[in-house]
């Protein structure tokens, strides 16, 4: 099972809204990553967290807040967000984030829309 | 750092027919390379990778190719299918202790009935 699950699907939200965008594994990955990716490109890396610590911040404007609550649970927390913040939010998992083969498993995403 | 490019944005090819997509990297100390499969509306999905120390692997109806002289991988799609169209990312992993992945701009594959 290489299942990676985030939630909601689909998120509408004002720009002076707070909400969360959930994420889940039960593979017993060690290292759990969030991404942005805009129409027709490339994922981004925004956060990642190994060991449940916050070990990469790619320069996210404060707005994004990363929680890792557990080693199965990855949050993302939003506030007062911008249209242009509008994307796919992408959460992935890895075994062990300094081990050589270390392949990322990604969940289905979550489609964000900032009104 | 490490730049990540794809040859073709767009490729189209017959069902039946083999595809071959292609992807530079620019770091000579890359020592890991993935190819994930994007279709509309999912996640990336892992495809096959390969280790810096082997020049080409296998697996179900794919093949990848790294060549380190070059700086140069592909994926090779044996018999494309209806079910093969997709966006295609290269993402290479740098030697380190980050071991982040950098994903190139991808390619949108489209089979032709």
């Amino acid at each position: 099972d290489t299942e990676v699950t985030q939630t909601p699907k689909h998120l509408v939200m004002g720009m002076t809204n707070k909400k969360s965008l959930k994420c889940e594994q039960h593979m017993g990955h060690r290292a759990m990553y969030w991404y942005k990716q805009k129409a027709k490109k490339p994922p981004e890396l925004m956060f990642v967290y190994s060991y449940e610590k916050l070990s990469i911040n790619e320069s996210v404007p404060s707005r994004f807040s990363p929680e890792c609550p557990n080693s199965s649970l990855l949050n993302l927390h939003l506030h007062a967000l911008q249209p242009e913040d509008s994307a796919l939010y992408l959460c992935a998992s890895s075994q062990d984030p300094g081990v050589g083969k270390n392949i990322q498993y990604f969940g289905a995403g979550t489609r964000l829309s900032v009104l | 750092g490490e730049s990540v490019g794809l040859h073709l944005p767009t490729l189209s090819v017959q069902e039946g027919d083999n595809s071959i997509i292609n992807c530079a990297y620019s770091n000579s100390a890359s020592d890991y390379f993935i190819w994930y499969k994007q279709e509309s509306g999912k996640g990336p999905q892992f495809i096959i990778d390969i280790r810096s120390n082997m020049d080409k692997r296998q697996g179900q109806r794919v093949t990848v190719l790294l060549n380190k002289t070059v700086k140069h991988l592909s994926l090779q799609i044996a018999a494309t299918q209806p079910g093969d169209s997709a966006v295609y990312f290269c993402a290479v992993v740098s030697s380190g202790s980050a071991r982040q992945l950098t994903f190139g701009s991808g390619t949108q594959l489209t089979v032709l009935p």
